[in-house]
């Protein structure tokens, strides 16, 4: 099994909603990332978990707030959210540094729209 | 920082033709690196990774090369067909404990009947 999925597949909401998005893998990898992408644009690393810790934070505000309960989840919570943050999110997992290989998968993504 | 650079940004080809995509990063000291398909709206289907002890990889009609002392990595398409359309990035993983990807701004592939 290879696969990461993502949930939900499409999500719309107002500026002062709260949701999560949430992203399961079953490969024991130990790194998980969450990715923002624009139409057009190569995805933008947000956060990276390693052994269900928290390691990258790459300055992203704090409407976004991740969350890793256990090795096969990721979530991200939403909070008071922009227009612009309308995006597709990817969620990706890949085994920790030190392997023969270190091969990201990534999900179907979450395409988000703040209305 | 790495920066990952892909020529050419667009490709519009006829159906049979073979297709090389080209991939530069500026950082040598990469753990590997992969090859991604990404349809429109959707994730990344990863295609090939070459470790940074490798020189190739093949996946069908798919071949990739690596040179990591000048920075460049080289995705073969072989006899394109109208299904290959789609964006291909490149990712280059840096060693040195973070093992982040990081990406190209990818090449647009159109493959026309």
């Amino acid at each position: 099994d290879t696969e990461v999925t993502q949930t939900p597949k499409h999500l719309v909401m107002g500026m002062t909603n709260k949701k999560s998005l949430k992203c399961e893998q079953h490969m024991g990898h130990r790194a998980m990332y969450w990715y923002k992408q624009k139409a057009k644009k190569p995805p933008e690393l947000m956060f990276v978990y390693s052994y269900e810790k928290l390691s990258i934070n790459e300055s992203v505000p704090s409407r976004f707030s991740p969350e890793c309960p256990n090795s096969s989840l990721l979530n991200l919570h939403l909070h008071a959210l922009q227009p612009e943050d309308s995006a597709l999110y990817l969620c990706a997992s890949s085994q920790v540094g030190g392997g023969r290989k270190t091969e990201a998968f990534f999900g179907q993504g979450t395409r988000l729209t703040v209305v | 920082k790495q920066e990952v650079t892909q020529i050419p940004a667009a490709l519009s080809v006829p159906e049979g033709e073979n297709l090389v995509l080209n991939c530069s990063f500026t950082d040598s000291a990469i753990y590997n690196l992969q090859w991604f398909r990404q349809d429109p709206g959707k994730g990344l289907t990863s295609l090939l990774l070459i470790q940074s002890s490798q020189r190739e990889q093949t996946s069908g009609r798919l071949n990739a090369s690596l040179d990591k002392s000048s920075g460049r990595s080289t995705l073969y398409i072989a006899a394109s067909q109208p299904g290959d359309s789609a964006t291909y990035l490149c990712a280059a993983v840096a060693s040195g404990g973070s093992y982040i990807p990081t990406f190209g701004r990818g090449t647009s592939l159109i493959v026309h009947p």
